[in-house]
């Protein structure tokens, strides 16, 4: 069945360094790519989505792109901030597979000041 | 302002007492979902409804019910609530499109604490 990995964390970066954040996943479909992000004591909020190869998301500074020769879908960011500080999950979602969502284990990243 | 409600945020209860958390959407959407979150397991799916009426299991269904019988709420019941259960638990809504996958909206979650 369909399936992600994520890095595992914590992830711990210094102000203004580069973040990447690993992402590879398995399908037997054409899936959607999300990261979603969840800041202490909240729900997820979709970060960036991509829903075809080569798609790029892109939201407050972070980007990914929809690899589909690697299945990979890996987070960047030029510049981290204290306040980027949260969980990162990465998820597909596949029409072949019922529109059911998939989420990876979560990536924790600490940005100190 | 557009939202998806959980309630209670927080529950401490002891084994086998019935308990009940709602969840209720202010968006239209037509897919409502429940998950637990556990620690280096992600997400994982409980149940699933695509429409009113229209429930399904997701990956670890096991000691746990579901009802859609409005299309803005989608309460989780544990019947008999067991410590295995002690998780935190988030409910999420998306529209539906045939043609695409639309991402989810969560609420802020709940936390049970299962003794």
């Amino acid at each position: 069945g369909d399936s992600v990995t994520q890095m595992e964390g914590p992830v711990t970066l210094s102000e203004e360094a580069f973040l990447t954040i690993n992402c590879t996943y398995t399908a037997t479909g054409y899936p959607s790519l999300f990261w979603y992000v969840q800041y202490p004591g909240e729900g997820l909020q979709l970060l960036l989505k991509a829903t075809k190869a080569d798609d790029k998301g892109s939201n407050k500074g972070f980007e990914a792109t929809y690899r589909k020769e690697t299945t990979s879908f890996h987070l960047e960011k030029g510049s981290v901030q204290v306040s980027d500080s949260a969980v990162y999950f990465c998820a597909l979602s596949d029409r072949d597979g019922g529109f059911k969502t998939i989420f990876g284990a979560g990536t924790r990243l600490f940005v100190k000041a | 302002e557009a939202q998806v409600t959980q309630n209670p945020r927080y529950l401490i209860t002891v084994t086998g007492k019935k308990l009940t958390v709602t969840c209720s959407q202010n968006m239209n959407h037509e897919y409502m979902s429940w998950y637990r979150q556990d620690p280096g397991l992600g997400l994982r799916q409980i149940y699933y409804s695509m429409n009113v009426e229209v429930t399904d299991k997701g990956d670890v269904p096991e000691g746990y019910k579901v009802s859609r019988k409005e299309k803005r709420n989608f309460p989780l019941i544990l019947e008999s609530p067991s410590p295995n259960q002690t998780s935190l638990y988030f409910c999420a809504s998306s529209s539906f499109n045939p043609d695409s996958n639309q991402p989810q909206h969560f609420g802020d979650g709940t936390r049970l604490s299962i003794l």
